[in-house]
């Protein structure tokens, strides 16, 4: 079971343009949303993160937004660059618990 | 300061053989998450350690064990490989004061496994 489900699978946006991935979750038990961010022959590093008290965080370029009760949660990346290209990933966790990931988005920024 | 250091960063096996990944903590760390990740996909959850103990366990086949030293780093052995074992394995690691706070774990660039 997949509790955590991540789209688009990859993404194509131009360089300056607004970058959105989605993800839903199904455990209402989770209370703590980070985004990953991976390049490749790298491991995942921490974006941004949320918790479900606030709708809204920004940091930079990058925003999430939060929706409890659809259970649904989104990165933005305004004024994309190409050094963003790389594949992100959403998760989900509970207290001390492990992180659940979604499948990735395969991000290219085109010049 | 170090981040997580995990060797090797390359590995060929045999189908049937046995590997142990090796993971080292970054600095104030004890806890330590083993993660796989096949290609195209998340990374899953495989175990995790602390206070040497395995604390929590992922879908994974007994196959797979692990091991948390005193100095908190850790090892993952895989018994009788299969192809399927092929992929890149993180190791991740936290503290407590960030699990309390915001428990982004750092994880290392992982070791690229792959069974022939």
């Amino acid at each position: 079971q997949q509790q955590v489900k991540q789209s688009p699978q990859s993404l194509i946006v131009q360089k300056g343009g607004i970058s959105i991935i989605n993800c839903a979750y199904e455990n209402t038990a989770f209370d703590y949303f980070p985004w990953y961010q991976q390049f490749p022959g790298k491991g995942p590093a921490l974006l941004i993160a949320i918790r479900p008290d606030v709708s809204e965080k920004k940091e930079g370029r990058f925003t999430i937004s939060f929706n409890k009760s659809a259970k649904q949660f989104s990165l933005h990346i305004m004024d994309s660059q190409p050094g963003d290209s790389a594949t992100y990933f959403c998760a989900a966790t509970s207290g001390y618990s492990t992180l659940t990931f979604g499948k990735g988005t395969m991000l290219l920024v085109s010049p | 300061d170090a981040g997580v250091t995990q060797s090797p960063t390359h590995l060929i096996k045999t189908r049937g053989q046995q590997v142990t990944l090796r993971c080292s903590p970054k600095s104030g760390h004890d806890t330590v998450s083993w993660y796989q990740q096949a290609l195209g996909q998340g990374p899953q959850f495989i175990f995790q350690y602390y206070e040497e103990e395995e604390r929590q366990r992922g879908n994974f086949p007994d196959r797979f064990s692990g091991h948390q030293f005193p100095n908190y780093s850790s090892e993952l052995n895989v018994n009788a490989l299969l192809l399927g074992d092929s992929a890149l394995y993180l190791c991740a690691s936290s503290s407590p004061l960030e699990r309390g706070n915001s428990p982004g774990y750092t994880f290392g660039s992982g070791t690229r496994l792959t069974v022939v």
